[in-house]
This record gives C-alpha cells, structure tokens and sequence, in this order.
C-alpha cells in the first residue's frame, strides 16, 4: 500500500491564479481531511469527507473547495489564489471518525503564492 | 470557540535529559492523540488516549489523560537526537459546519536537542 499520496510536492503560483491539490488514498477509508499548516503552527482542518459524495467544512474553509466524488480520491481546490495561502497543506485519511481512529498523512504540498 | 493549547512552544533541552509537553483543552474531550512530525515531514501517529486518567507508555515515552479529560501529557525520557521534531495533541470536538467530528490540533511543542 502506498498509503497517502498527494501531488504536487510544491508549487509557486501568483495571485489570482488557480490550482488543484490532489490527494489519493489505497487503504479504502471512508474518512479524508485537508489540513494546513503554517510555518511554525499546528495543524487547522479546511474540509473533511465522510465518504464519496459527502463533504463539509472545518475551521478555515473560505478560498477552498473540495470534493469528493470517488472514495479514493479527494481534491482541494484553490481558485483564486491570495498570499494567505502560502502554507504546506496535508491530506489525511482514517477508516473512521478522526479522534477515534488513527489519521494518515500524506507528504504534503507546499504551496507559495507570491 | 473550542481551543486545544499546548505548551510550551519550543523547549530546548541537552541530550540525555527528559522533556515534557502539555495540552490543554476548553472542553471536555471524548479522547485524545498525539502526533510526532519530523522537520520537514508530515505528522505520524504516536497513540491515542481515551479513558480518563489513562497512562500509556512506549519505551522512553509516557502519555497521561486528565482525570477531567481536558488535559494530557507527553513525558520522554532520557532524549535522543532522534526525538527531535514537533509533538501535536489533538482532540476531538465537533465543528459547526456540519454533524461529523474532527480533530482540532495544538499548536504543537518544537523539541531541540543539543548534543
């Protein structure tokens, strides 16, 4: 199992320009989340996925969006892209309810808006 | 709104001695992980802790769950320069946007090792 993989590993995009982050998991989970992480800070959850065509938003979804039509795959959307979203974004994945079962993460993406 | 708080943000400490993190919660939590992240790489799953006054331990690592299930620990003894990384709480708590759960992580505690 490769696990989670998540592509690209980084990328540079400027201001107002548009991006998919994509994210890819082997181990049949129902449960996926994208997270962000800020030099120096923990983790914030932008959306999560319950199962293939469920998705809903966590604690900074605005300038995001998802979806979420296989169970396999769960994309980020970024569509107009603002410096604010300079950050390292990890995907995850849990066979069941995050908190009571163990989360997966991908390798990250690190992204630089400039 | 609900916080995990973890500190403290950085802790320096010399080979060979112990480190501690704490994490704090607002609310009551069903359970609680921790994570390790190397610099550079993604979080990994270390344990998790769910019933209160829970104590686990693995090898030099010793993790504590509140009486009250709003706080933890994690203690390592004896450090080693692999031990080097950030160590996140994370708790469970429910977001407003929706009727599933989530994890809210701490900001986490960045341990540096000097040989």
């Amino acid at each position: 199992n490769a696990g989670v993989t998540q592509t690209p590993k980084f990328r540079i995009l400027k201001i107002g320009q548009s991006m998919t982050l994509q994210c890819t998991q082997d181990m049949n989970h129902n449960y996926m989340y994208w997270y962000r992480q800020d030099p120096g800070m923990g983790l914030k959850l932008i959306y999560y996925s319950v199962g293939a065509g469920i998705t809903d938003k966590g604690e900074v979804p605005n300038g995001y969006n998802v979806s979420r039509s296989t169970t396999e795959d769960f994309p980020l959307r970024l569509e107009l892209a603002a410096p604010s979203q300079t950050s390292v974004y990890f995907c995850a994945s849990s066979p069941g309810l995050a908190g009571a079962e163990t989360q997966y993460f991908g390798p990250g993406t690190r992204l630089l808006v400039l | 709104g609900q916080q995990v708080m973890q500190i403290p943000q950085y802790q320096h400490v010399q080979e060979g001695e112990d480190f501690t993190t704490y994490c704090n919660s607002s609310t009551t939590l069903s359970n609680i992980q921790w994570y390790k992240q190397r610099p550079g790489g993604h979080p990994v799953f270390l344990i998790q802790l769910v019933k209160s006054g829970e104590v686990k331990k693995q090898k030099r690592l010793t993790f504590q769950f509140g009486e009250a299930k709003k706080n933890s620990s994690l203690h390592i003894t004896a450090t080693q320069t692999t031990d080097v990384g950030t160590y996140f709480c994370a708790g469970r708590l429910y977001y407003s946007g929706g009727g599933a759960d989530g994890l809210t992580f701490g900001k986490g505690t960045h341990l540096i090792i000097q040989p």
